[in-house]
């Protein structure tokens, strides 16, 4: 069975640091989609980033990058310059060719003033 | 904003009540979805529908009753709730249903059974 994990409850940094959060996933597949999402406490998640897993080169947005290792199964999320408004609940997510996306259980980011 | 409401934003109901919790987008999407989030348990998908067909029903008790009269409009009628469907649900919509389909979430309703 397919499985993300998020070994990570909570987190807390001083603004303006950089963060990493973790993510492993397991699967049999070859070709998969990962995503890391945001659920601020307004409770609406969006999308933060996604990656192909065909995709050697880790995706970047803005401050938001990835390190995708494909062997070891990992997908971890770097924030780097952490700002209050990042402070939110993370979570990383896979999603297999039939379109089954899973969640990991979320990692909770506070960022400190 | 992401295009997407749900109302009410919080709910109580008695096990015995029916209620309906309603999603919209703005989006001009194909495909709408309900999902489960209860506290320490990763998001569960429960519904997806795909231009107005419901394409997967995830193993959910019959308590739970999806509607989709149209692509715009998802609805989860609600009756004979356990206090264990105690959750936030939330309403999500993509242009298609792709694997590479980006989800737009709504704000979710808490819905609390007593």
């Amino acid at each position: 069975a397919q499985t993300v994990t998020q070994s990570q409850p909570e987190m807390s940094v001083q603004e303006a640091e950089t963060v990493t959060l973790s993510c492993t996933y397991d699967t049999s597949e070859s070709n998969y989609y990962l995503f890391w999402y945001k659920q601020p406490p307004s409770r609406q998640m969006i999308l933060v980033i996604r990656q192909e897993a065909y995709k050697q080169q880790n995706a970047t947005e803005n401050r938001f990058s990835v390190n995708f290792q494909k062997a070891a199964k990992s997908f971890s999320l770097k924030i780097s310059d952490s700002q209050l408004g990042d402070t939110a609940m993370y979570f990383c997510a896979f999603m297999n060719r039939d379109d089954k996306i899973i969640f990991g259980k979320g990692t909770r980011l506070h960022i400190l003033p | 904003e992401t295009g997407v409401t749900q109302t009410p934003r919080h709910l109580v109901m008695g096990m015995t009540n029916k209620k309906s919790l309603k999603c919209e987008q703005h989006l001009g999407h194909n495909a709408m979805y309900w999902y489960k989030q209860s506290a320490k348990k990763p998001l569960e998908l429960m519904f997806v529908y795909n231009f107005k067909e419901q394409t997967e029903n995830n193993s959910v008790p019959s308590r739970f009753s999806p509607e989709c009269p149209n692509s715009s409009h998802l609805f989860l009628h609600l009756h004979t709730l356990q206090p264990e469907d105690s959750a936030l649900y939330l309403c999500a919509s993509s242009q298609d249903r792709g694997v590479w389909e980006k989800l737009f979430f709504g704000s979710g309703t808490q819905l609390s059974v007593l």
